[in-house]
């Protein structure tokens, strides 16, 4: 069981919105920052987000990220086919002196 | 282009070692931290170790820590994983990831290599 707690899963219709929550504690989202990855079938991960709200370049504005709290949240617009993947969240914990990652949420556009 | 290039996976018997190696292009190598980073077959993802610019901070996972060593050698753009005592829970696709900072925590994994397969079976 992960530290850091996603939804397994997510569905949405194309166009439509989505968001993905990153739930964790006080050691490692409430004092670091958070980063995003996308990792569709068969390939390895790809950064989406990091420090919790910035693109890395050649990632569309439809991906965005916030934090509040002890939270984070992926959002995800304009849902297209291609989106369809696995969802992961990341972090430090301070505490643990460890890097975190989610158990991840698996996208869906129906 | 930045390129990591995983190998040195394949498949051990019980209790037996394997040393995972990571080439790196197309950046300046020891600038950056790097980690590890396993998936086992249809799981998610597993923090393996990290080591910062200079191997001055390592870090890992409580699931390794005391059989696995990670290490860099920044005059060969390479980094390493020796892997000690493997168990059957250690069979995933090992993935080597670039840092977008010099220290060792997490600043967002900005690149990844394809990965190479660890099967621990007898």
């Amino acid at each position: 069981q992960s530290v850091l707690t996603q939804p397994p899963s997510v569905s949405a219709a194309p166009g439509q919105k989505v968001t993905i929550s990153c739930s964790g504690n006080s050691s490692n989202i409430g004092n670091n920052y958070v980063s995003w990855y996308q990792q569709l079938p068969g390939t390895a991960p790809k950064l989406l987000i990091y420090d919790n709200n910035k693109r890395p370049s050649g990632i569309p504005d439809r991906f965005s990220g916030s934090k509040s709290g002890t939270s984070a949240t992926l959002g995800i617009t304009g849902l297209q086919t291609g989106d369809e993947a696995d969802y992961y969240c990341g972090t430090w914990d301070s505490s643990l002196r460890a890097v975190l990652f989610g158990g991840g949420t698996k996208l869906t556009v129906l | 282009e930045v390129q990591l290039v995983e190998s040195g996976g394949g498949l051990v018997q019980p209790g037996r070692s394997l040393r995972l190696s990571c080439a790196a292009s197309g950046f300046t190598f020891d600038d950056y931290a790097m980690h590890w980073v396993r998936q086992a077959p249809g799981k998610g993802l597993e923090w393996v170790s990290g080591i910062s610019w200079n191997s001055g901070t390592i870090v890992y996972a409580d699931s390794v820590k005391g059989r696995f060593t990670i290490s860099r050698d920044n005059a060969k753009n390479s980094l390493y994983l020796q892997m000690n005592s493997l168990r059957a829970e250690d069979t995933a696709l090992y993935y080597c990831a670039k840092d977008r900072l010099a220290a060792t925590a997490m600043w967002g994994f900005d690149y990844w290599g394809q990965g190479t397969l660890v099967t621990v079976s007898s």
